[in-house]
């Protein structure tokens, strides 16, 4: 059974950085083609995907976030960090962490529940 | 970036009704196309991958179709349980993108 959960603050400070942690089981992010995204969502707004990491490392990021994005694993922890550096009150969203599957075509199967950040000062 | 542009927006209606959410892309994405339900307050479902194959556990009442850049989400028999918003989302390239969502209401 694949689980994941996301975790970190809920109230951060404009311009503060802000660090996210996903925890799952069920899989191994060491395993072929398995990749974990972060996907985030405005209070009343679409999801907009953010980054993706994959077993080999490979990390992929929004082009419209890139600067301010950073995400790292730790297999052996099974834990996937998101890190965003000078947020802005815009980024006031809900963010999920989600397994991507590993065979083409892709999916986002698995999703977190969700962590809610506010940012205000 | 492909754009993915989801219509109607919203829609209203009624139990038993048939329900067709489309979903549009900026360019070929073959099938790379997957539908996600999404209830107030919990994490998206997803129910459909591969713009056509459906999730275990997910009602035959629901089904999509499509490839290139058109694709459907049909609701066969609009049921209490399915009002909700969807999401279309495509996984051809990165960066990877979602449609604005389809919020289906009560009538």
């Amino acid at each position: 059974q694949i689980t994941l959960k996301e975790s970190g603050p809920t109230l951060v400070k404009p311009t503060q950085t802000l660090t996210l942690t996903c925890t799952f089981s069920g899989f191994s992010l060491s395993a072929n083609g398995v990749g974990v995204g972060w996907i985030r969502q405005p209070p009343g707004k679409a999801l907009e995907w953010l980054a993706l990491i994959y077993w080999n490392d490979d990390k992929r990021y929004s082009p419209s976030l890139k600067n301010g994005l950073t995400v790292i694993k730790d297999a052996s922890k099974n834990q996937v960090v998101l890190i965003m550096t000078n947020v802005d009150p815009v980024d006031t969203a809900t963010y999920y962490c989600a397994h991507e599957t590993a065979t083409v075509p892709r999916a986002f199967h698995f999703w977190g529940q969700g962590t809610m950040v506010i940012v205000s000062s | 970036d492909i754009q993915m542009t989801q219509s109607p927006s919203s829609l209203s209606a009624s139990v038993g009704d048939r329900v067709t959410i489309t979903c549009r892309a900026s360019q070929n994405i073959d099938n790379y196309l997957n539908w996600y339900q999404q209830k107030p307050g919990t994490a998206p479902r997803l129910l459909i991958h591969a713009a056509s194959t459906s999730q275990s556990g997910v009602p035959s009442r629901f089904s999509g179709s499509g490839s290139g850049t058109d694709f459907t989400l049909i609701i066969s028999s609009l049921q209490p349980e399915d009002f909700a918003t969807y999401y279309c989302q495509q996984s051809y390239s990165m960066p990877r993108t979602f449609g604005q969502g389809t919020k289906v209401e009560i009538k």
